[in-house]
């Protein structure tokens, strides 16, 4: 089984919102990742888990606020986003080489 | 620093014809490994196949075959037998082994359009 879940597959906001994506895996992966990806583009990594501590944050907006609680699921806290935040958000998990996708959030800020 | 080159934007295939679709890539890193992911509309990115920079063969899985010239820094991806929904977006890319994580670097991607 190599299925990452993510919710909710849609997300429209407003500016002045707080709202959360999450996502989950049950593979036993120790890494996990965020990626936001703008239309006709490939993904652009934002945040690194590695043992459920952050590793990497690509110099993404303080307004995106990653969580790990657990091995298996990694949140993204969002805040006071702006329109052009507006994308596709990939969460990935990877044990050896092979990176596996979630099936994307896409999220809208009006 | 990685780059990842994929110089063809746009591609058509007749259904079920072959199709080669381009990769070529930079880094100085003597060990790094290669994917193809494939993403549809719906945009979930689905992986497709890996080449590790010492794997002797060229790696193949079903339909895809990945044709690795190190030498010439490419990885092509071949697709036999084209269906319909082979039509997507097909992206390759690069990985970096970090301490306890994969950092992956993507190309720009070419859009596959298969004609019935």
């Amino acid at each position: 089984d190599t299925e990452v879940t993510q919710t909710p597959k849609h997300l429209v906001m407003g500016m002045t919102n707080k709202k959360s994506l999450k996502c989950e895996q049950h593979m036993g992966h120790r890494a996990m990742y965020w990626y936001k990806q703008k239309a006709k583009k490939p993904p652009e990594l934002m945040f690194v888990y590695s043992y459920e501590k952050l590793s990497i944050n690509e110099s993404v907006p303080s307004r995106f606020s990653p969580e790990c609680p657990n091995s298996s699921l990694l949140n993204l806290h969002l805040h006071a986003l702006q329109p052009e935040d507006s994308a596709l958000y990939l969460c990935a998990s990877s044990q050896d080489y092979t990176q596996y996708f979630g099936p994307g959030t896409r999220l809208t800020v009006l | 620093a990685q780059k990842i080159t994929q110089t063809q934007p746009g591609m058509f295939v007749q259904e079920k014809e072959a199709v080669t679709l381009d990769c070529t890539y930079d880094t100085s890193d003597p060990s790094y490994g290669l994917f193809w992911y494939k993403q549809p509309s719906s945009g979930e990115m689905i992986f497709l196949i890996y080449q590790g920079s010492y794997d002797q063969q060229n790696a193949t899985e079903g339909r895809y075959s990945l044709n690795f010239q190190k030498a010439r820094k490419s990885a092509n991806l071949v697709i036999s037998a084209s269906q319909l929904g082979d039509s997507a977006m097909y992206f390759c890319a690069m990985r970096r082994r970090e301490t306890s994580y994969d950092k992956v670097i993507f190309g720009p991607g070419t859009s596959l359009s298969v004609i019935p």
